[in-house]
C-alpha cells in the first residue's frame, strides 16, 4: 500500500526553464512533508519542508505548494541548473494520538534531468 | 559540525554470514532512524530510537534484524544470518525533533 506516490519516474528540463516534480498522498494523517534531494552513492540530502498549515514555502529557487484537500504537493525549482540534476524524493510525516510519530514515508523518486 | 556517518560504505558478505552496520549520528541529535532501500525502490523506514530506547520497530523486516543504541549516542545494526533479499542500501539519519531528518551516507550491503 504506497501511501506516498511520485508518479513520474523521470522529469526532463532545459536549463533555466522551470522544473515541476508532483507527489501525492493517501494518508489523511500525514500533516508534515519534506523533500530531499540524493545523488548517487550519496544519502538524502533535506531540501525544503512544509507543514500542512501552510500551502506554500519557499527558499531561493526551490519552493513547496500544498494542497490538502486534492493531497497533492508539488516542488518548483526555477531557474533549474544542470547541478539539479538528481532523484528527488517527496516524504511526509504525521501524528499519530497527537504525537509525531518520527517516521518518514517515502516517495518511489523522481529522477530530474537538467540539460545545458 | 559533523554530519551523520555510516560505516562500512560497502559490505559484501555470503549468505549465512553476519553483517553489522554502525551509525554515529549529529551530536546532541536524540532521534535516530534506520531506513532501508532496496533494488532502487522507495527509501522504507525500519526503526526509530530516541535516546537509547527504541521507539518504533514497526518497518523491522524479521527477527534476523537486531538494531541497538547502548548510551543512546551511536547505533548497530545487525543482520543475522543474511539472505539474498536483504540486499541493498541501509540509510542511517537523525533529528532533533521528529521533524527534519538528516541522512548519512549509506552502507550499500550486498549478500551473495
Amino acid at each position: 500500500d504506497q501511501q506516498v506516490k511520485q508518479n513520474s519516474p523521470s522529469l526532463s528540463v532545459q536549463e533555466g526553464r522551470i522544473s515541476i516534480l508532483n507527489c501525492d498522498y493517501t494518508n489523511s494523517m500525514f500533516d508534515y512533508f519534506l523533500w530531499y534531494k540524493k545523488y548517487p552513492a550519496e544519502g538524502p540530502t533535506f531540501l525544503i519542508s512544509i507543514s500542512s498549515i501552510k500551502d506554500k514555502n519557499e527558499d531561493g529557487r526551490f519552493t513547496v505548494f500544498l494542497n490538502k484537500s486534492a493531497k497533492h504537493l508539488s516542488l518548483h525549482i526555477v531557474p533549474s541548473q544542470p547541478g539539479d540534476s538528481a532523484v528527488y524524493f517527496c516524504a511526509a510525516n504525521g501524528l499519530l494520538g497527537g504525537t509525531s510519530y518520527g517516521k518518514l514515508t517515502f516517495g518511489q523518486g523522481t529522477i530530474l534531468t537538467v540539460h545545458p | 559540525e559533523a554530519g551523520v556517518t555510516q560505516f562500512p560504505s560497502h559490505s559484501v558478505i555470503e549468505k549465512g554470514q553476519t553483517v553489522t552496520l554502525r551509525c554515529d549520528p549529529i551530536s546532541g541529535h536524540d532521534n535516530l532512524y534506520w531506513y532501508r532501500r532496496v533494488m532502487g525502490k522507495e527509501i522504507k523506514f525500519l526503526l526509530h530510537f530516541v535516546k537509547e530506547s527504541k521507539q518504533d520497530e514497526s518497518g523491522m523486516p524479521n527477527n534476523r534484524f537486531l538494531a541497538e543504541r547502548t548510551g543512546g549516542t551511536y547505533s548497530t545494526l545487525k543482520v543475522q544470518p543474511a539472505e539474498l533479499e536483504d540486499s541493498g542500501v541501509y540509510f542511517c539519519a537523525s533529528s532533533q525533533r521528529t521533524d527534519t531528518q538528516y541522512f548519512g551516507p549509506g552502507t550499500r550491503l550486498t549478500v551473495l
